[in-house]
């Protein structure tokens, strides 16, 4: 089966305008996370998705960035206003139950943001 | 807040030598987790270690999970240029679904 996809893979855009990075998990997994990593560095946990609820978003920034997912499957990630500091490569993973113990996150291969 | 610091954060190499990255804590993490991350991809996991003193072996690659559970280290013998990439250790927070990651080691091995 294929697995984790995000588009698009590459997104330049202007300081202050608004984006969607988009989010395709493997089929069935239940768990979906999105991460942020500035420059090879390591990765920065954003927002975790159990099915269609974020039990937890402190891992965002700021309230300009915000994410949904529907149906289970599909998340979006929203940047509204973007800056300069938005900059970086946005990653998304997903996995089969998402308890925090053993489970293997597959991660796609990012959405590289610029912001100029 | 929880952090997890990678040394070295840098490492050059000659083909056939042995290295050692380190992944420290002050926090307890329920497991822990080692990635490889290629240029324009994403990670990708290769082992998980779960018990406090745990070894686990993958070919060349030699993990461990510290006893308290805080610390780890993967340790490559007779490195190859195939090893080449950027080395992610995770914890996975205890009661949560969070993972932390280290702040990365950048492998380079030389023909």
């Amino acid at each position: 089966g294929a697995g984790v996809s995000q588009s698009p893979s590459n997104k330049v855009t202007e300081k202050g305008k608004d984006v969607e990075l988009r989010c395709d998990p493997i089929s069935g997994h239940t768990a979906l996370y999105w991460y942020r990593q500035s420059l090879g560095q390591g990765l920065e946990f954003l927002i975790y998705f159990q099915g269609n609820s974020a039990p937890d978003k402190s891992g965002l920034p700021s309230d300009r960035f915000s994410a949904e997912r529907t149906g289970g499957s599909v998340s979006t990630l929203t940047i509204q206003r973007t800056q300069q500091e938005d900059s970086a490569v946005y990653l998304c993973a997903s996995s089969w139950q998402g308890s925090g113990r053993y489970n293997e996150q597959f991660f796609g291969p990012g959405t590289r943001l610029t912001v100029l | 807040t929880q952090l997890l610091e990678q040394s070295p954060q840098f490492l050059s190499i000659q083909e056939g030598e042995n290295l050692t990255v380190y992944c420290n804590s002050s926090s307890v993490f329920s497991s822990l987790q080692w990635y490889r991350q290629e240029p324009g991809e994403g990670p990708v996991l290769l082992v998980t270690v779960v018990t406090g003193g745990e070894v686990k072996k993958l070919k060349r690659l030699t993990f461990q999970f510290g006893d308290a559970r805080k610390d780890s280290s993967l340790h490559i013998t007779a490195a190859q240029p195939g090893d080449t990439g950027l080395y992610l250790c995770a914890g996975a927070v205890t009661g949560t679904y969070k993972y932390i990651f280290g702040t990365g080691t950048r492998l380079k091995v030389l023909a």
